[in-house]
């Protein structure tokens, strides 16, 4: 079973929508979460960090699950900027992989 | 504002040359991190290193070396490049701790 796991997409849809990408992690010890987003040919850049109460960053929202192992990402509004790929990331307590990321869900809003 | 360059945006090698990628962050960070992204497998952690000198193996450290001989510098090494290291690299830098990364631009680079 992969560490990190999204639908890889694409989610097609119009200007003002909400949209929703879930995300799966296997390792029940995992310590941190993030989301980061990632425009084409660009680098990866830090969205929002997931805490277990979980947060809110104007028209994006955050949720983290720990007894189902899941972790969200809620876009209310969507506009055309917010197209992009975005990866799901947790940090391991131990071994050799500080970070895993997610694949990645591409997102595109249309107008 | 945290900045993290890498050396080139684009480059092309031949099968066999020894190829090096060089990354530079301003930050002080004691982390730094050499990623690779393929189409369809995601960002791979190549190696990383939480100190000057130091080194630790990711994910997929098979044909490359790195090197820290300064904290702001984190060099990428293909001894002996081959095709199937055609990929888009990308290097990122992080505090003490386990959080943020910061990304450079990345380097396409590609092996004929």
């Amino acid at each position: 079973r992969k560490e990190v796991e999204q639908d890889p997409g694409p989610f097609n849809v119009p200007e003002g929508a909400t949209v929703a990408f879930n995300c799966t992690y296997s390792n029940s010890a995992s310590q941190s979460f993030f989301w980061y987003r990632q425009d084409c040919r660009k680098e990866p850049k830090l969205l929002m960090s997931v805490y277990s109460s979980g947060n809110e960053d104007g028209r994006f929202t955050a949720q983290l699950n720990r007894a189902s192992q899941y972790i969200s990402l809620l876009i209310r509004d969507s506009k055309l900027s917010d197209s992009a790929t975005y990866l799901c990331v947790v940090t391991l307590p131990s071994g050799n992989t500080p970070l895993v990321f997610g694949k990645g869900t591409r997102l595109s809003v249309i107008a | 504002d945290v900045k993290v360059t890498q050396s080139s945006r684009y480059l092309v090698k031949r099968t066999g040359e020894k190829v090096f990628l060089e990354c530079v962050q301003d930050m002080d960070h004691e982390n730094m991190f050499w990623y690779r992204q393929d189409p369809g497998l995601g960002l791979r952690l190549i190696y990383f290193s939480y100190d000057v000198k130091m080194k630790e193996k990711g994910d997929i450290p098979e044909g490359y070396s790195v090197s820290r001989e300064k904290k702001e510098r984190f060099s990428l090494i293909l001894e002996s490049a081959s095709t199937n290291q055609t990929s888009m690299y990308l290097c990122a830098s992080s505090g003490t701790g386990i959080n943020e990364q910061y990304f450079g631009p990345g380097t396409r680079l590609t092996v004929t």
